[in-house]
């Protein structure tokens, strides 16, 4: 099945810097990489997501990456802001695949002041 | 729009007894909807897959005789969890997915239903 691993699983950055998290998949097969955030007791957000067909998508201070062929993907957060710290999750599924999703492990992201 | 909502949001119980989650899309239809569990600083780990009108299919580890699930319709999914036990307490979080062609695989989440068994 499939494996995805998360790095870094803690990262604290300075307001207005950028904050980078990795992830990368096992299954080649996989073609769905959504990231999502969540906040403290609360259910997942979905930020963005992407597609196999493209290796970027962006919107506003988000984007995503992905590297089909080294198999990881990287969500990109500019200009971090408090209201960005929570925990991020990436995680892979593949279209038809019961639209199951395999998560990552989480990043729980700290924007100080 | 895609908005998911659980109820219960919290939700305490005494050893034995059994607690019903509910999980509702409320401006969209749901071919699939998912229940996770997730305990403290850990990802979400799936327990069952729902599709309306049909039986879930569950992962290998979750017991379907205790966590009994419903999909009675295309908005509304149930999670009871029979006979609790303490072991049982965890964060239950649900998802759907649109019944919409183009975005098949992509999943809202509920809030969230926090569940301690005494």
């Amino acid at each position: 099945g499939e494996n995805v691993e998360q790095h870094p699983s803690t990262l604290s950055v300075q307001e207005g810097d950028s904050a980078v998290i990795k992830c990368t998949y096992s299954d080649s097969a996989s073609n769905y990489f959504p990231w999502y955030k969540q906040e403290l007791g609360k259910g997942s957000q979905l930020i963005i997501d992407i597609r196999s067909n493209v290796g970027e998508k962006k919107d506003q201070r988000i984007a995503v990456t992905l590297n089909k062929t080294a198999k990881h993907f990287s969500l990109h957060i500019t200009e971090t802001q408090p209201e960005d710290s929570a925990v991020y999750f990436c995680a892979a599924g593949r279209t038809g695949g019961g639209n199951k999703l395999t998560f990552g492990t989480g990043t729980q992201l700290k924007v100080e002041l | 729009g895609a908005v998911v909502s659980q109820h219960p949001s919290r939700v305490i119980c005494k050893s034995g007894t059994s607690v019903k989650i509910e999980c509702r899309s409320l401006d969209f239809q749901a071919t699939t909807m998912f229940w996770y569990r997730q305990f403290p600083k850990k990802s979400l780990m799936l327990m069952a897959t729902s599709n309306e009108g049909s039986k879930a299919t569950y992962e290998q580890g979750v017991e379907k005789d205790k966590f009994l699930i419903n999909h009675a319709s295309l908005t509304l999914s149930t999670l009871t969890v029979t006979s609790a036990h303490p072991e049982d307490s965890s964060f239950y979080i649900c998802s759907a997915s649109p019944l919409t062609s183009g975005t098949p695989d992509t999943q809202y989440f509920g809030p969230g239903t926090r569940l301690t068994v005494l």
